[in-house]
């Protein structure tokens, strides 16, 4: 079955740093692109940015580059949102999905998605 | 970025009628590549991940039962759910894959009139 499991909730203070995870079984890891989603409570969903594992290669929304590092370690198929100074403002659901890939080799939408990682930072 | 925007907001509709969401983009996200548009559509349904409904503007994913269709091509999408039942009340996205950021809707909320 493939699947994306994400690391659990987590309740920071502002200014503490943080890292989640995103592990992905049951297909190629280093094949598919993994990207992160923003959800803020009772918001829309917002791009952040993807990885592609095999090489590392990221892309970031203008909107949260400089603020977040995506990162992926393919020796455990498992991808990394990472933040270094959190602000109350990225209280959040967090979800890691994987681009699907047609026959043709062309990449699509999210096919597979994470279970979400609820972060809540709060003084 | 491109701006991808839904309408309605929301809208109710009695169960087993229509329900017709629309999306539009700021430019194209016709893919040239494979002739394509870069266009799927999420539901989501309270305390749940997104589920991909369509992509390709119009390809159904597997198990997605075929009362969702997709249709549009340039700039203009549209998702139609064709006899509305129960379980569709949930908010719908669309999101351009075109080009980076990979932007979405504000979403459509749907509920049963």
């Amino acid at each position: 079955e493939v699947q994306l499991v994400q690391s659990g909730a987590e309740v920071k203070k502002p200014g503490e740093s943080l890292k989640i995870s995103c592990k992905g079984s049951g297909y190629s890891f280093t094949s598919y692109w993994i990207g992160w989603v923003r959800q803020m409570p009772g918001k829309g969903l917002e791009w952040m940015g993807i990885i592609y594992p095999s090489d590392s290669d990221t892309r970031y929304s203008p909107s949260f580059q400089g603020q977040v590092t995506i990162s992926a370690d393919k020796s455990i198929t498992t991808a990394y949102l990472q933040w270094s100074s959190l602000k109350a403002s990225d209280t959040a659901m967090y979800y890691c999905a994987r681009r699907g890939r047609g026959p043709g080799g062309y990449y699509y939408g999210m096919d597979v998605w994470g279970q979400g990682t609820t972060v809540t930072v709060s003084s | 970025d491109i701006v991808m925007t839904q309408s309605p907001d929301s809208l109710a509709v009695s169960l087993g009628e229509r329900a017709t969401i629309n999306c539009k983009s700021s430019q194209s996200v016709l893919y040239s590549s494979n002739n394509k548009n870069s266009l799927a559509w999420y539901q989501q349904k309270p305390g749940q991940p997104p589920k991909l409904l369509i992509y390709w503007a119009s390809t159904r994913e597997s198990g997605v039962p075929d009362r969702f269709s997709g249709s549009g091509s340039g700039t203009d999408f549209t998702l139609t759910i064709s006899s509305l039942q129960a379980e569709d009340v949930a908010v719908y996205y669309c999101q351009q894959y075109y080009t980076t950021p990979q932007t979405f809707g504000q979403g459509t909320r749907l509920e049963i009139k």
